[in-house]
């Protein structure tokens, strides 16, 4: 079965700095789709990227960057220049690429930005 | 915003009763997967609809069961209400595998 673990309850970071968050996965399929959702206090989850386990060159979406280790199933996010509308809930997520594609979250790590 | 709206926003249920869960899926979508997410967890994947058709079911009883529409809206339907159903219910739609979903903002369901 998948499973995604994410290791880091709570995360701080200050303005203007970089933070990344970690994530690990287990599956036996080759192609697959990972993911990192944001969930604001808000609720609704937000895509934030998206990485294709085929693609060897890591997904970018401006300040947003992950860091791809396929064999290692590691598959962290970076986000650059924090702001204070990053503060969230952030998910790591995984899909298989055939139909009925169940995301498979982790437990999510709570993001802080300090002023 | 999504497109994916959800009703109603919160809910309060005694146990035992039944509800019912509604979203409207963004438009052309259609796929939709339903979601429970426990306070301080990440969702769990309930079941997904594909052109009204049951497509995969994660480990939930039979108790909680779903419709899916010819516009793509959906509803899910929770039987006999128990206090561990309490929980955020989310729906995301998408239009074929392997590509994200969008969610709505959810329904907060509170089980007395």
């Amino acid at each position: 079965a998948q499973t995604v673990t994410q290791s880091q309850p709570e995360m701080s970071v200050q303005e203007a700095e970089t933070v990344t968050l970690s994530c690990t996965y287990d599956t036996s399929e080759s192609d697959y789709y990972l993911f990192w959702y944001k969930q604001p206090p808000s609720r609704q989850m937000i895509l934030v990227i998206r990485q294709e386990a085929y693609k060897q060159q890591n997904a970018t979406e401006n300040r947003f960057s992950v860091n791809f280790q396929k064999a290692a199933k590691s598959f962290s996010l970076k986000i650059s220049d924090s702001q204070l509308g990053d503060a969230a809930m952030y998910f790591c997520a995984y899909s298989r690429s055939i139909i009925g594609n169940q995301f498979y979250f982790g437990t999510g790590t709570s993001l802080t930005v300090i002023p | 915003e999504t497109g994916v709206t959800q009703s109603p926003t919160h809910l309060i249920k005694t146990r035992g009763q039944q509800v019912t869960l509604r979203c409207s899926s963004q438009s052309g979508h259609n796929t939709v997967s339903w979601y429970q997410q426990a306070l301080g967890q990440g969702p769990q994947f309930i079941f997904q609809y594909y052109r009204e058709e049951e497509n995969g079911r994660g480990n939930f009883p039979p108790r909680f069961s779903g419709l899916q529409f010819p516009n793509y809206s959906s509803e899910l339907n929770v039987n006999a209400l128990e206090l561990d159903d309490s929980a955020l219910y989310l729906c995301a739609s998408s239009l074929t595998s392997g590509t994200e979903q969008y969610f709505g903002p959810g329904t907060r369901l509170t089980v007395t």
